[in-house]
């Protein structure tokens, strides 16, 4: 079956310092990658995606690169903030024959002041 | 504009006790998504709408769960009976249409006594 995002960590950061957020997949099919951002008692919150034809997308203080040699993708966030303390989800679409958005389990990334 | 809106936002019920949940997609978003998401993992699909239509129904549980969304808007979850493994949150979310951003409502956290 797919699996997307098999590890579930939690990364602690001092504020102020880059995060790195992990994420592997394992559908060849997914063509789009999205980073969705949860807060507690909230619904996740899209950040930033990117397309199977790209490796590098950026957005205001964030980051994903895309490996599709060894299906992996990368959410960097700078100069991290408090308010960036949450757990981040990794999800892939394949829009193929076969279409389904998968969520990996998520990173929970605790941001010390 | 209004997000995706979802009721109730809470909900303790005893087993065996039927449930039901409802969602409000974003006005125009022709997708519609119910995800089943258990403490510290991510959601997982358990329907997907393209209007009224259900082309993804697999993680259903259709002996206890169905849905409907029966004028393409708005989409009510139920359960019927409710089991103590049924305790979590359900999401709701929406998208214009297929293979994009989801827009998420805040969930409807259920607890199955």
């Amino acid at each position: 079956g797919e699996n997307v995002g098999l590890h579930l960590p939690t990364l602690s950061v001092q504020e102020g310092d880059n995060s790195i957020i992990n994420c592997a997949y394992s559908n060849s099919a997914s063509d789009y990658f999205i980073w969705y951002k949860q807060e507690s008692g909230k619904g996740p919150q899209f950040i930033i995606d990117i397309r199977s034809n790209m490796d590098k997308r950026q957005g205001q203080r964030v980051t994903v690169l895309l490996n599709k040699t060894v299906k992996h993708l990368s959410l960097q966030i700078a100069a991290t903030q408090p308010g960036d303390s949450a757990v981040y989800f990794c999800a892939e679409n394949a829009s193929g024959g076969y279409q389904k958005v998968t969520f990996g389990t998520g990173t929970k990334l605790q941001v010390i002041p | 504009e209004a997000g995706v809106v979802q009721s109730p936002r809470y909900k303790i019920i005893e087993k065996k006790q039927p449930v039901a949940f409802w969602c409000n997609p974003i006005s125009g978003h022709n997708t519609l998504y119910w995800y089943l998401q258990n403490l510290g993992q991510g959601p997982e699909l358990l329907i997907r709408y393209e209007n009224e239509e259900a082309v993804d129904d697999s993680q259903l549980p259709k002996d206890r769960f169905s849905a409907e969304r029966l004028k393409g808007v708005d989409s009510t979850l139920k359960i019927q009976p409710a089991e103590l493994g049924d305790s979590a949150v359900y999401l709701c979310a929406s998208s214009p249409d297929f293979g994009g951003e989801l827009f998420f409502g805040e969930g409807s956290r259920l607890t199955v006594l």
